[in-house]
């Protein structure tokens, strides 16, 4: 089961662009890497999903190098509104016996 | 397409007693996944429902139990409660296992 490593908390002035790395030195052939935004009391909401180099929606990028053991999710241009916890989490798309596993997640702060 | 519902929103039990949680998955999929959340422990996967068989499990006691309906509708239910079962419970639902998970706004449960 592939473990990941994200910083504890990361801060931002409005208007410029961060970056969320995560480390999955374990990840397995057939395992993606999917991003999720969550709220305070609210349910964490699908950011982005990718499997290998480069992938963009209209919220973010998410950058995986050629030996996927880290992946960068990218937010363009932050407000004050992306100030939320994010989670990085690596599994198959067919996960039979290995579920998804959140990990502590990394706490964005946006500062106006 | 209305989002991931569960009910109730909001519930305060005594120790000892039990609970049953609710949750009805986006139209149309099959796989439901429940969590706890705690400020200490993060976002736990309690287990995972596919075409109303369990497939995954995680490491809870064996308090914690489900099922899934027929109409891919899931519940969850706590017996014998504890002070510690006092979390966010959420629900996610994707249209296949291990896809990317639509989270509802979660059940939060009190145990005095």
């Amino acid at each position: 089961l592939a473990k990941t490593t994200q910083p504890i908390s990361m801060d931002s002035y409005e208007g410029q662009e961060v970056n969320i790395t995560c480390s999955h030195n374990n990840i397995a052939t057939n395992d993606y890497i999917t991003w999720y935004q969550q709220f305070p009391s609210q349910g964490p909401r699908f950011i982005i999903q990718g499997y290998k180099t480069k992938v963009t929606n209209e919220v973010a990028s998410l950058f995986i190098p050629a030996d996927r053991k880290s992946s960068t999710l990218s937010l363009p241009r932050v407000s004050l509104s992306d100030t939320a916890v994010y989670y990085c989490l690596v599994g198959s798309r067919n996960s039979g016996n290995t579920p998804l596993v959140f990990g502590k997640g990394t706490r964005l702060s946006v500062i106006a | 397409k209305a989002g991931v519902t569960q009910t109730p929103r909001y519930l305060i039990k005594t120790r000892g007693q039990q609970v049953t949680l609710s949750c009805s998955p986006i139209s149309g999929h099959r796989s439901v996944s429940w969590y706890q959340q705690t400020p200490g422990q993060g976002l736990q996967f309690l287990f995972e429902y596919f075409s109303e068989t369990q497939r995954n499990k995680g490491n809870f006691p064996g308090r914690f139990s489900g099922r899934q309906f027929s109409n891919s509708r899931s519940e969850m239910n706590v017996s014998t409660l504890e002070l510690g079962d006092s979390a966010l419970y959420l629900c996610a639902s994707s249209s296949y296992q291990g896809g990317e998970q639509y989270f509802g706004p979660g059940t939060r449960l009190t145990v005095t």
